[in-house]
């Protein structure tokens, strides 16, 4: 299994562009999450999902927007590119039940120049 | 409300000292508590998890932690720090009905030095 992907790994914005970033889970699990990390912040949560759908607000999500069509997927969109968006974003899945482990992606890095 | 704070945002020990990061939760629910590691360039992994079935957890790599209700604490601890342990370690909170949630403290940096 490959667990959650993200893509791309790496990319450079110029301020005002738009962009998708991709997170994609193949355990069949409703609860994904997006976060971004910044240094010494720890992790931020942007939006989540229960399930196709479904999605909420986390505590960052200015700036965002997701979607859920299918269990897979939950792309994350940057509509306008601000530098305050210069993080590095994780995606992460889980299965049901509070106790579920999240799994999370590799990571994206994104700068915003 | 959840929060999570952890003191020290780098902690440096030799290699085969005692590891200890330092995790104070705030709850108003009871609380699940996990420690995820963070390898370079990488993403989180789960160390272990407090269910309230036991207060001592026992999690990968050799690392425990003790939830402790008195002191609102989950500390990670390992007897012997080995350098494969240097990483960024995450301390978090949920419950549930939130959507299992998690909130994050700040991180603590471990350096392990000979």
């Amino acid at each position: 299994n490959a667990g959650v992907t993200q893509t791309p790994k790496f990319r450079i914005l110029k301020i005002g562009q738009s962009m998708t970033l991709q997170c994609t889970q193949d355990m069949n699990h409703n609860y994904m999450y997006w976060y971004r990390q910044d240094p010494g912040m720890g992790l931020k949560l942007i939006y989540y999902s229960v399930g196709a759908g479904i999605t909420d607000k986390g505590e960052v999500p200015n700036g965002y927007n997701v979607s859920r069509s299918t269990t897979e997927d939950f792309p994350l969109r940057l509509e306008l590119a601000a530098p305050s968006q210069t993080s590095v974003y994780f995606c992460a899945s889980r299965d049901q039940g509070a106790l579920s482990e999240q799994y999370f992606g590799p990571g994206t890095r994104l700068t915003v120049t | 409300a959840q929060s999570v704070t952890q003191l020290g945002s780098h902690v440096s020990v030799s290699e085969g000292a005692l590891v200890l990061l330092r995790c104070n939760y705030s709850s108003s629910v009871p609380p699940y508590l996990f420690w995820y590691v963070q390898y370079p360039n990488q993403g989180l992994q789960l160390l272990l998890k407090y269910t309230s079935a036991a207060t001592l957890v026992k999690g990968i790599n050799g690392f425990e932690a003790e939830f402790k209700k008195s002191e609102t604490s989950f500390h990670l601890t390992k007897p012997s720090a080995h350098m494969s342990d240097a990483a960024e370690y995450f301390c978090a909170v949920t419950s549930t009905g939130t959507a299992s949630k998690l909130t994050f403290g700040t991180g603590t940096r471990l350096q392990v030095t000979l």
